[in-house]
């Protein structure tokens, strides 16, 4: 149990371009899902916690106008890369948590590796 | 906010011998503190977690400790293996909702053979 995809597990983009990266829980509901980026050899770095049915909350420094999330339903969590230049190109791993005011657990998604032209 | 410091940056072991990697955390308030195991390229992995209201947690050849007095805790690895080589990163935050963990920056450990 507690698996999470996500989808494109690669892409690559020419420059100026919009990147949709999806995010499901497959066999659990998930009111909160998370989404980071991971540099090489660098930790992760949260960007915004996505919250079903309202806006999502970011990280300071993280624009929000060229990170789009959408948390449309339970189990489905989208960021939009708007406008990708090169310095976005990076590994980005989204994480959900079960539904359960008691929960403690992220799951993570294999990652998407966006690489921008 | 959170702030959480992991060391050491990069450990290397011999194959047997025990690992130890140690975090620190900022806001007492936080009450969850997992450990994750990331592969080169593979999503990180919950290898152990442990709760606030424990002190130790053991499963095999891992276990952790927490002192919320010192606000740090610690990962160890006993008779380590090289399966047992990746990045591990320890985590702070509060259970549940909306609560977000805060990763410290990674402890990559390379146990030879």
């Amino acid at each position: 149990g507690a698996v999470v995809s996500q989808h494109p597990s690669r892409v690559i983009c020419k420059s100026g371009t919009s990147v949709k990266i999806e995010c499901r829980s497959l066999d659990f509901q998930a009111t909160t899902m998370f989404w980071y980026r991971q540099f090489p050899k660098k930790s992760l770095m949260l960007m915004a916690t996505s919250n079903e049915g309202s806006k999502a909350t970011y990280e300071q420094g993280v624009e929000k106008d060229k990170f789009l999330i959408n948390h449309a339903s339970l189990t489905l969590s989208t960021l939009t890369v708007t406008s990708a230049h090169p310095e976005d190109s990076s590994f980005y791993i989204c994480s959900a948590r079960p539904t359960d005011i008691l929960s403690y657990e992220q799951y993570f998604g294999p990652g998407t590796r966006l690489t921008v032209t | 906010g959170e702030n959480v410091e992991q060391h050491p940056s990069t450990l290397s072991v011999q194959e047997g011998d025990s690992a130890v990697i140690k975090c620190t955390y900022s806001d007492s308030a936080s009450n969850y503190f997992p450990w994750y195991k990331q592969e080169l390229g593979k999503r990180p992995q919950l290898i152990i977690d442990i709760r606030s209201n424990v002190g130790e947690k053991k499963d095999q050849r891992i276990a952790v400790t927490l002192n919320k007095t010192a606000k740090h805790f610690s990962l160890h690895i006993t008779e380590t293996q090289p399966e047992d080589s990746a990045v591990y990163f320890c985590a702070a935050g509060l259970s549940g909702g909306y609560n977000k963990l805060i990763f410290g920056a990674g402890t990559r450990l390379a146990v030879h053979p």
